[in-house]
């Protein structure tokens, strides 16, 4: 089955304690992105990867880190966590080199930063 | 830089009534698709319909259609025959491929669509 996976579903966690949430995709996809959902903001991207090894800043990257060593693989990472990215975030993927291709998205994993 | 508008934070609309859900963007993207979403209670991201900046005719998928005027840079989604189970938050998005071939994604801030029996 064609799928985008996140992990953990669901985390709560303390302020500055290392976290990382993975992101995985099985469709051979070129393009993955993380967004991070707030109520009455929409999703915002936070980063986004165009291949392996290339990966850009979306409109919200300070406190994120992402590394794109696999073309499956996409994980995001919060070096030092803070309250305010307590949030739903999204990991999601398409083809890459043309407007019309949908994107993927994972289920989102709920983050809450103590 | 890309900019998405949704202006409606909520709408209730009786059921088998037609919606019209409001989306304008702004881009200096030469080329550029436009997406909406549904999301659910349940959280998923729900793929419902797309329209290429290039394309002459109104994007259609089923009830779905895409109400595109280029020139007013609008995109509405129209709902027709609404049901109980459209109640949801609809995301409209832009995709464009910049000059230096990055692709970014943005979306608005959603409208929230309750159906009422």
């Amino acid at each position: 089955e064609a799928q985008v996976t996140q992990n953990p579903r669901y985390l709560i966690t303390v302020t500055g304690k290392k976290l990382t949430v993975t992101c995985s995709q099985n469709m051979n996809h070129e393009y993955m992105s993380w967004y991070r959902q707030d109520p009455g903001l929409g999703l915002r991207q936070i980063y986004y990867s165009m291949n392996v090894e290339v990966t850009d800043k979306g409109d919200v990257p300070e406190g994120y880190k992402v590394s794109r060593k696999e073309k499956r693989n996409f994980p995001l990472i919060l070096e030092s966590p803070s309250p305010n990215q307590t949030s739903l975030y999204f990991c999601a993927s398409s083809l890459s080199g043309a407007n019309h291709y949908e994107q993927y998205f994972g289920p989102g994993t709920r983050l809450t930063v103590t | 830089a890309q900019k998405i508008t949704q202006t409606q934070p909520g709408m209730f609309v009786q059921e088998k009534e037609a919606v019209t859900l409001d989306c304008t963007y702004d881009t200096s993207d030469p080329s550029y698709g436009l997406f909406w979403y549904k999301q659910p209670s349940s959280g998923e991201m729900i793929f419902l319909i797309y329209q290429g900046s290039y394309d002459q005719q109104n994007a259609t998928e089923g009830r779905y259609s895409l109400n595109f005027q280029k020139a007013r840079k609008s995109a509405n989604l129209v709902i027709s025959a609404s049901q109980l189970g459209d109640s949801a938050m609809y995301f409209c998005a832009m995709r464009g491929i910049s000059n230096f071939g990055n692709e970014k994604l943005t979306f608005g801030t959603g409208t929230r669509l309750t159906i009422i029996p």
